[in-house]
């Protein structure tokens, strides 16, 4: 089946600080991938749409320029939330489409400090 | 704007027991319906995938159903265990849109 990765699975930054989060399509090429969050013992909510080539779109409430969404090829999208607060510790999950159907990334727990 | 609701919130039996969890959305257009589990702090795991045009799947002792026009879904789970211990989250895509989650059931079973 199809596989979406992830990186990193963890990590921990000093607010005010940038983190970048990778998610690859390894066998599959996606045109659109998809950006989740979840806030403990919340369901996953959609931050934003990125295709591939074009600008991302944002759901409402989330910040286009604190949340930077790069997707620069058919496997790779990128997340970076800059200037981290506490308020953005979260865990992020990336889904990538193929044949209509979402293949979901192990998530990356972000902890901001 | 679609909405997703699974009912019971959480759900607690002991081994052996048969279960049901619920689904259910306000509009019935979707593309599919998918049935994912969730560990604590853990990515999702795509447990059944409905398409609009079938009624229920099969995977183990995992069967889920769906009826588009009442807008409703069932995860049923045979002869629970320990292991099934997890959060189950319903989701329903329109055509080229993201999914739509649930809030989630909550499963705890007890041996």
């Amino acid at each position: 089946g199809a596989v979406v990765s992830q990186h990193p699975s963890r990590v921990i930054c000093k607010s005010g600080t940038s983190v970048k989060i990778e998610c690859r399509s390894l066998d599959f090429q996606a045109t659109t991938m998809f950006w989740y969050r979840q806030f403990p013992k919340k369901s996953l909510m959609l931050m934003a749409t990125s295709n591939e080539g074009s600008k991302a779109t944002y759901e409402q409430g989330v910040e286009k320029d604190k949340f930077l969404i790069n997707h620069a090829s058919l496997t790779l999208s990128t997340l970076t939330v800059t200037s981290a607060h506490p308020e953005d510790s979260s865990f992020y999950i990336c889904s990538a489409t193929s044949q209509e159907t979402q293949y979901f990334g192990p998530g990356t727990r972000l902890l901001v400090l | 704007k679609q909405e997703v609701t699974q009912i019971p919130a959480a759900l607690s039996v002991p081994e052996g027991e048969n279960l049901v969890l619920n689904c259910s959305f306000t509009d019935s257009a979707i593309y599919n319906l998918q049935w994912f589990r969730q560990d604590p702090g853990k990515g999702l795991t795509s447990l059944l995938l409905i398409q609009s045009s079938q009624r229920e799947q099969t995977s183990g002792r995992l069967n889920a159903s769906l009826d588009k026009s009442s807008g409703r879904s069932t995860l049923y789970i045979a002869a629970s265990q320990p292991g099934d211990s997890a959060t189950y989250l319903c989701a329903v895509t329109q055509a080229g849109t993201a999914l739509i989650f649930g809030k989630g059931t909550t499963l705890s079973v007890s041996s």
